[in-house]
């Protein structure tokens, strides 16, 4: 089964510095990949996701850009960072085949001070 | 297009008493459903999930759910709460070939009561 490799775990970065949040996959090949984000309290809002290497479908206008630049890795990324980029960031995969779950990572903790 | 709605933001039971969590959805496609939970500063859990063949989905943790096309719901439910079960559930639909999105719910937070 599929493991997912989020790191950092937490960070705390000032308004207008660069962000660069990295996520990797073990235990698959060609996994769909998706970038959500978590608001305190809210629901999940899906910023990217990616089905193959350097496809990339946008979900939501903003300051972030995602990339993939191997089968497996998954890149999160913001030249300046806003105060509302704060906020519980989740990748997760899943493979081809109808009905496959998604698969989470244990989520980075994002404070824009 | 597809959603999800879940009824109650916030549940509350007492230890020992039947959880209810209620999802419903809407999908042009046969849908496939998932439950996941969440625990604090954690990612999503998937507890179960349907895809096709029996509309009664049995789970982790003692979880379960139907599927009932005729009210296009999925709630979740389990016999007995237990203190382990506080969390935040989340309700999920996608359809079709994986590549879709999932659309997913905004979310129960459980509380149980000792």
């Amino acid at each position: 089964s599929q493991t997912i490799h989020q790191w950092p775990a937490t960070l705390v970065q000032p308004v207008g510095s660069p962000l660069s949040l990295e996520c990797t996959v073990e235990g698959t090949s060609n996994p769909n990949l998706y970038w959500y984000r978590q608001a305190a309290g809210r629901g999940l809002q899906l910023l990217f996701y990616s089905v193959g290497i350097g496809q990339i479908s946008s979900e939501v206008p903003q300051n972030l850009s995602a990339s993939r630049p191997q089968d497996r890795q998954f890149i999160l990324s913001s030249k300046k960072l806003l105060l509302s980029d704060s906020g519980f960031y989740l990748c997760a995969c899943t493979d081809f085949g109808k009905g496959s779950p998604l698969h989470f990572g244990n989520g980075t903790r994002l404070t824009v001070t | 297009a597809q959603s999800v709605t879940q009824l109650g933001s916030h549940v509350s039971v007492s230890e020992g008493a039947l959880v209810l969590l209620r999802c419903n959805y809407s999908s042009s496609v046969p849908p496939y459903l998932f439950w996941y939970v969440q625990y604090p500063n954690q990612g999503l859990q998937l507890l179960l999930k349907y895809t096709t063949g029996a509309t009664l989905v049995k789970g982790i943790n003692g979880f379960e759910a139907e599927f009932k096309k005729s009210e296009t719901s999925f709630h979740l439910t389990k016999p007995s709460a237990h203190m382990s079960d506080a969390a935040e559930y989340f309700c999920a639909v996608t359809g079709g070939y994986t590549g879709n999105q999932f659309y997913f719910g905004t979310g129960t937070s459980l509380t149980v009561i000792p």
